[in-house]
């Protein structure tokens, strides 16, 4: 399964909304996990199964949609949330899959 | 707390060979599915391989099957990469992951791998 993620650099400032998009090229149901992450860092992940946050995950961290569609949304951006944000699926593997991953950089 | 050491990186030539480790703490290391997640330079995330918890199942990307050999020793929770025929398209830096069990929800810090002439 491809997944494949837009925009590939997103520029805001601290306290816009991010919204990113990863579509997949068939159908993950729900088994779609979110990651952050940066450099010189262990990626952290962020929401599992679609919409579910992982523990510790700050609640302006959201994800949504089922199927092909799915979006991480970061109500209000914190300047320790600019990275790059990948997502992965588990519904059809191996391979289990990573997205291109979308950078989201400070304007 | 969970933690995950990777070691065993290396500079190597090109169809050269390199086992990496993984020491894992803070956590019942044989309740767990184990994966191994590369991050090429520029590029992305690409999953290599995952264990299941007893050794008995394990599962590779196309690109490494038939040259890595994923392993675990739970007596000693560690978790292992044993690589052959490395190629310059191996380079990256490898993370061991904590499968849930087919997400990651903790990875180490990574061990880099370069595969140069």
């Amino acid at each position: 399964i491809v997944l494949t993620q837009s925009p590939a650099t997103l520029t805001l400032s601290p306290g816009d909304r991010a919204t990113l998009s990863c579509r997949a090229s068939q159908s993950v149901g729900s088994y779609l996990a979110w990651y952050q992450h940066k450099p010189g860092q262990a990626p952290r992940l962020l929401i599992y199964d679609a919409f579910n946050r992982a523990p510790g995950i700050p609640a302006r961290f959201s994800g949504s949609g089922s199927g092909t569609d799915f979006t991480l949304t970061i109500s209000s951006l914190e300047p320790e949330d600019f990275a790059v944000y990948y997502c992965q699926q588990r519904s059809d593997w191996p391979p289990l899959t990573f997205g291109g991953g979308t950078k989201v950089e400070i304007k | 707390e969970v933690h995950l050491v990777e070691s065993g990186g290396d500079v190597v030539q090109p169809g050269g060979s390199l086992r990496l480790s993984c020491a894992a703490s803070g956590f019942t290391f044989d309740d767990y599915t184990m994966h191994w997640v590369r991050h090429v330079p520029g590029k992305g995330l690409e999953w290599v391989a995952l264990i299941n918890w007893d050794g008995v199942n394990t599962y590779y990307a196309d690109s490494v099957k038939g040259r890595f050999t994923i392993s675990r020793d739970n007596s000693r929770s560690s978790l292992y990469l044993q690589m052959y025929g490395l190629r310059t398209a191996d380079t990256a830096l490898y993370y061991c992951a904590r499968g849930m069990p087919y997400n990651f929800d903790f990875w180490g810090q990574g061990t880099l791998v370069t595969v140069s002439a």
